[in-house]
């Protein structure tokens, strides 16, 4: 049972144009979400983190949308660059709010994205 | 700030040989875990120390699975028989006691196969 979905396993995108990344979840403990990107024979680099106690986080390109109704969260990248072609991950924590410590996190399958020039 | 480091980056041994990966957290980081993607799927959760104790060890996914976390530094996953389905890519991540204000940092892997 997949509690966190991305259900696009690739995107392709041009150069300057918007990139956006979904992701559905069926937890309604979780309350901390995170995007992580990853690059060939690296580890996932983290991107962006969301509460939620909010529904908008932004950092300079990357901005991420949460939609606690809809259980869903996306993560809008403007302008895209060739640079950012990677491996890009949602992940889900339970109960950080609550507990305020450190809890696993769970992880969708991935988008490759590919920005073309 | 050094970041997480895993040993070794690869490691190719036969069905039924035992492998040891280690991880260096973050100096500092209360939280470690360890994780583990296969056949390009998902990143899926195995372990969660919390300083030397196990907080969650739910994702482990059998006995053959060992993992130890020695005065609550480094730690080391231990895979004792190997199976050809233990291959994959191990990750290990740490993070500070509250990570909703500082995030999980992954190191780079350990890629495992099991021939």
């Amino acid at each position: 049972d997949q509690q966190v979905k991305q259900n696009s396993p690739s995107l392709s995108v041009q150069e300057g144009r918007i990139s956006i990344l979904n992701c559905d979840y069926t937890n309604s403990m979780f309350d901390y979400f995170l995007w992580y990107k990853k690059y060939p024979a690296e580890g996932p680099t983290f991107l962006i983190s969301i509460s939620s106690i909010k529904d908008k986080n932004e950092d300079g390109r990357f901005t991420v949308f949460l939609n606690k109704s809809a259980k869903h969260l996306s993560l809008h990248i403007v302008p895209s660059q060739p640079g950012d072609s990677a491996v890009y991950f949602c992940a889900a924590s339970a109960n950080i709010l609550i507990t305020g410590g450190g809890n696993k996190l769970t992880f969708g399958t991935g988008t490759q994205l590919k920005v073309e020039l | 700030e050094a970041g997480v480091t895993q040993f070794p980056s690869h490691s190719v041994i036969e069905k039924g040989q035992t492998v040891t990966l280690r991880c260096d957290p973050i100096s500092g980081h209360d939280n470690l875990y360890w994780y583990r993607r296969v056949m390009g799927k998902e990143i899926k959760f195995l372990l969660h120390f919390v300083k030397e104790s196990k907080q969650d060890e739910s994702g482990m996914p059998n006995n053959r699975f060992l993992a130890e976390r020695t005065g609550g530094t480094y730690s080391t996953l231990k895979v004792q028989p190997a199976e050809l389905e233990d291959s994959g890519v191990y990750f290990c991540a740490s993070s500070p006691w509250n990570p909703a204000n500082y995030g999980y940092t992954f190191g780079s892997g350990t890629r495992l196969t099991v021939v």
